[in-house]
């Protein structure tokens, strides 16, 4: 069964500063990944996906990832902080026909 | 479109009580999600659907009952509310066509328990 790894349950970075976000997967086939994001008491939003076209994916507000097969990661960066960027970030994988299995999530603090 | 929308957006239960969380999507979506959200847990799957009339479990099946009578509302019910259930609940939906999964959530449902 496909799961997932956040790495890092709070990170905390300044305005300005790089954002990485790290998301480790374990799939025995190729997987779909996607980082979402949870803004306060909201729902999530999707911010980017793998689907295999491409390594590095860009996606909403700056933000992209590179998916590594030799490493199984997925990690998540933007170049530079904004204080609109602190939000709750998920990680998830597909699995079977149906379900997106999510990592326990990473808050994200940005300090002015 | 609304998207996914979800009611009530809060509400307060007394251990045993009952009641029904109403998920309604407007984008023709076949597949539908429960899932809850707890701290330190990420989102956990509750029971899903693939299409009208047809209702699957998830991780964390136990204590909730579900039905998709129609194909854009997707119902949670709790029978009989514990502590436990105290959380938050979103409800998802996606298409079955295409080759990328993504799933759209709607704003969420928090729940108490006293």
């Amino acid at each position: 069964a496909q799961s997932v790894t956040q790495l890092g349950s709070h990170v905390s970075v300044s305005e300005g500063a790089l954002v990485l976000l790290r998301c480790n997967y374990s799939s025995s086939v190729p997987p779909y990944l996607f980082w979402y994001v949870q803004y306060p008491n909201q729902g999530l939003q999707l911010l980017l996906k793998y689907t295999s076209a491409a390594t590095l994916v860009k996606g909403i507000n700056g933000f992209e990832a590179e998916f590594k097969k030799s490493e199984t990661s997925f990690h998540l960066t933007k170049p530079s902080a904004h204080m609109s960027d602190a939000a709750e970030y998920f990680c998830a994988v597909h699995q079977g026909a149906q379900k997106l299995v999510f990592g326990q999530g990473t808050r994200l603090t940005i300090n002015p | 479109n609304a998207g996914v929308t979800q009611t009530p957006k809060f509400r307060v239960l007394k251990t045993g009580q009952s009641m029904t969380l109403l998920c309604a999507q407007d984008m023709n979506h076949e597949y539908m999600y429960w899932y809850r959200q707890d701290p330190g847990m990420g989102l956990r799957l509750i029971h899903y659907s693939v299409g009208e009339g047809t209702t699957a479990k998830g991780e964390v099946p136990d204590g909730y009952n579900v039905s998709r009578l129609k194909k854009q509302n997707f119902l949670l019910g709790l029978e009989s509310a514990a502590p436990s259930q105290t959380s938050v609940y979103f409800c998802a939906s996606r298409t079955r066509q295409g080759i990328t999964p993504e799933q759209y959530f709607g704003p969420g449902t928090r729940l108490t328990v006293t």
